[in-house]
């Protein structure tokens, strides 16, 4: 098993670029998040997806949309990428929403020039 | 005040020492995580626990539930310990939506 993937693992946008994170997981998983990482800041949810079909904003949405195509895929959306969302990106998925142990993505660095 | 504060921020050890990362928490939880960052980015689970101690090979989680603290030890640390390592709280009230501390950065030297 690939667990969970991420497409790309490095990109740099220019200021009002719009970009796909992409997110895929095998592991038959419900529930799946993305993250951002910034220096100085623990990881902070920007969406979630509890299962198929439902997506919900997390701590820091704006700016971003999701779409969870299916069960094994759910991708973030900068329509209008700004320097504030240079960060690093983790997608990550669990069996169901509850007290589950999580698995996460290797990342995308992503700059915003 | 963050809802989750690890301490310390940065910790050297040499190799063979016992080290113990903290964790404090001010909500009610339904479990906690800790976690490892790799340098090359990469984060794996290393414990969910909601009471009492796990132990991992080398590794010891501990926590606390009324007195909101957990700690993480590692025994006859190593060179390959390195890593950051993250404190995460599943809230009680969030729809299992992880909370999550700074982390602190160790760094085992030979």
């Amino acid at each position: 098993n690939a667990g969970v993937t991420q497409t790309p693992k490095f990109q740099v946008l220019k200021t009002g670029q719009s970009m796909t994170l992409q997110c895929a997981q095998d592991m038959n998983h419900n529930s799946m998040y993305w993250y951002r990482q910034d220096p100085g800041m623990g990881l902070r949810l920007i969406y979630y997806s509890a299962s198929e079909g439902t997506t919900d904003k997390g701590e820091v949405p704006n700016g971003y949309n999701v779409s969870r195509l299916n069960k094994r895929e759910f991708s973030l959306r900068l329509e209008s990428a700004a320097p504030s969302q240079t960060s690093v990106y983790f997608c990550a998925s669990k069996t169901f929403l509850g007290t589950y142990e999580q698995y996460f993505g290797p990342g995308t660095r992503l700059t915003v020039t | 005040k963050n809802e989750v504060e690890q301490s310390p921020q940065n910790l050297t050890a040499q190799e063979g020492e016992f080290i113990t990362i903290n964790c404090s928490y001010s909500v009610g939880i339904s479990a906690l995580h800790w976690l490892q960052q790799h340098p090359g980015g990469g984060i794996v689970s290393l414990f969910m626990l909601s009471s009492g101690k796990k132990k991992h090979g080398r590794l010891i989680a501990t926590i606390n539930i009324q007195e909101k603290h957990s700690s993480l030890h590692i025994t006859a640390s190593h060179p390959r310990d390195s890593a950051v390592y993250i404190c995460a709280v599943d809230r009680e009230t969030s729809g299992s939506r992880l909370t999550f501390g700074e982390g602190t950065q160790l760094t085992v030297n030979p």
